[in-house]
């Protein structure tokens, strides 16, 4: 199985500010890798695919990079919206796995 | 725009067998997707439980493998998880889930039903 390793797993921010959330995989996986969006009581909301590929009606704020085995999670200009858990996860090979999540709350 | 809907009992006795369907809607389920489960426990983290493909093969995460079944009625537009000889620890919230590819990853979810395994 591929271990997704996300850091950190909580995070205090403002808004406005920039964060960078890290996902790290136990092996190669090119760019088969998603983020994604949840917030309290729905379901995951998918941001990122491939990568680098924003979705669309995501806001440009949010952009994502990384080849391999390290990826990354960039939200430029934190919104309140914004505040909720981020998961990675790989569709390189089955089981598809998760990263454990990020918390993002406000300092 | 596709729409999924996971419908299915609250409560699953210890011991007994997890039933729930998946009624998609907006596009047809033999269209080339792979349909999948994925559960989360209250306030932990998110778990693949396995998929079936348009074309009808499936996969499983082998954690679960030797108790779970998912199948397809392409008659009524649905696909189902079975999973068997349930215990606390599979109280969650499960969602139904479409993905295009590998490459487009987890797009659709439905809003999720949670089951809770108790006497």
């Amino acid at each position: 199985d591929i271990q997704m390793t996300q850091s950190p797993s909580s995070l205090s921010a403002s808004v406005g500010d920039r964060v960078t959330i890290t996902c790290r995989a136990s092996q190669a996986m090119g760019m088969y890798l998603h983020w994604f969006q949840q917030k309290p009581g729905k379901a995951p909301k998918l941001l990122i695919n491939g990568a680098s590929s924003l979705q669309s009606g995501v806001p440009s704020r949010f952009s994502g990079s990384g080849i391999g085995t390290d990826f990354t999670l960039t939200i430029s200009s934190l919104q309140p919206e914004d505040f909720a858990i981020y998961y990675c996860q790989q569709t390189y090979s089955t089981p598809y796995t998760f990263g454990q999540g990020t918390r993002l709350e406000i300092k | 725009q596709v729409q999924l809907q996971e419908s299915g009992p609250g409560l699953v006795r210890p011991g007994g067998t997890l039933s729930l369907t998946c009624t998609v809607s907006g596009g047809s389920i033999s269209s080339i997707n792979w349909w999948t489960w994925v559960r989360q426990p209250p306030g932990k983290g998110l778990e693949w439980i396995g998929e079936i493909s348009h074309s009808g093969k499936t996969d499983y995460n082998p954690s679960l493998r030797s108790r779970v079944n998912i199948s397809v009625d392409r008659s009524k537009n649905l696909f189902s998880l079975e999973m068997t000889s349930v215990t606390a620890a599979d109280t969650a919230m499960y969602y139904c889930v479409k993905m295009s590819s590998g490459w487009t990853g987890f797009d659709f979810w439905g809003q999720g039903t949670l089951v809770t395994v108790s006497s």
